[in-house]
């Protein structure tokens, strides 16, 4: 079946660091791929998506590429926020319209220290 | 435009019990999913209605079901309530568009908890 893996920390870092949170899938299928964000009290915000191999998604200063010779979708982001602490999620579906439900790594909580 | 809503927002029950948990999707959306949360589990895959149809189902017990109203808002019954469903419950949205990906937009979720 289908699965996600990601480090799930948590990762602390100082603001302006660059963040790197790392994400591998194994899928039978071609997947579409998303980075969900979730802040405490909240539902999921879906933070960016990649459709096919090499697309690049990027939202908020976040970037992931798309990487189906790895099976990668690594999140980056140049300069990180004490905002931007939170729960980051990868995600993967096949079917792409909601049907065949998302399947998501185990979460990653980022924590951005002053 | 509202968003996903979810009803009630917590919930205290005892083992065998049941529960009802509610979700109201964005205006105009026809497909809802639901999921759990938990912390050793995660996120996963309850399942999926669109049109009062049951579309896909996770591997969740049969004590673990669901509705959908013509309306689109949907429900999720658990029954015989165990300590182990205790748990974040999320309920997604989703257009259908037809594009390539419709995107889910996430409820609050219903915090369930089981004495």
């Amino acid at each position: 079946g289908n699965s996600v893996t990601q480090m799930e920390g948590p990762v602390t870092l100082s603001e302006e660091a660059f963040l790197t949170i790392n994400c591998t899938y194994t899928a039978t299928g071609y997947p579409s791929l998303f980075w969900y964000v979730q802040y405490p009290g909240e539902g999921l915000q879906l933070l960016l998506k990649a459709t096919k191999a090499d697309d690049k998604g990027s939202n908020k200063g976040f970037e992931a590429t798309y990487r189906k010779e790895t099976t990668s979708f690594h999140l980056e982001k140049g300069s990180v926020q004490v905002s931007d602490s939170a729960v980051y999620f990868c995600a993967l579906s096949e079917g792409g319209g909601g049907a065949d439900g998302l399947t998501f790594g185990k979460g990653t909580h980022l924590i951005i220290q002053p | 435009k509202a968003g996903v809503t979810q009803t009630p927002r917590y919930l205290i029950k005892t083992r065998g019990q049941q529960v009802t948990l509610s979700c109201s999707p964005i205006s105009g959306h026809r497909s809802v999913s639901w999921y759990q949360q938990t912390p050793g589990q995660g996120l996963q895959f309850l399942f999926e209605y669109f049109s009062e149809t049951q579309r896909n189902k996770g591997n969740f017990p049969g004590r673990f079901s669901g509705r959908q109203f013509s309306n689109s808002r949907s429900e999720m019954n658990v029954s015989t309530l165990e300590l182990g469903d205790s748990a974040l419950y999320l309920c997604a949205s989703t257009s259908n568009s037809g594009g390539p990906y419709n995107e889910q937009f996430f409820g609050p979720g219903t915090r369930l908890t089981v004495l």
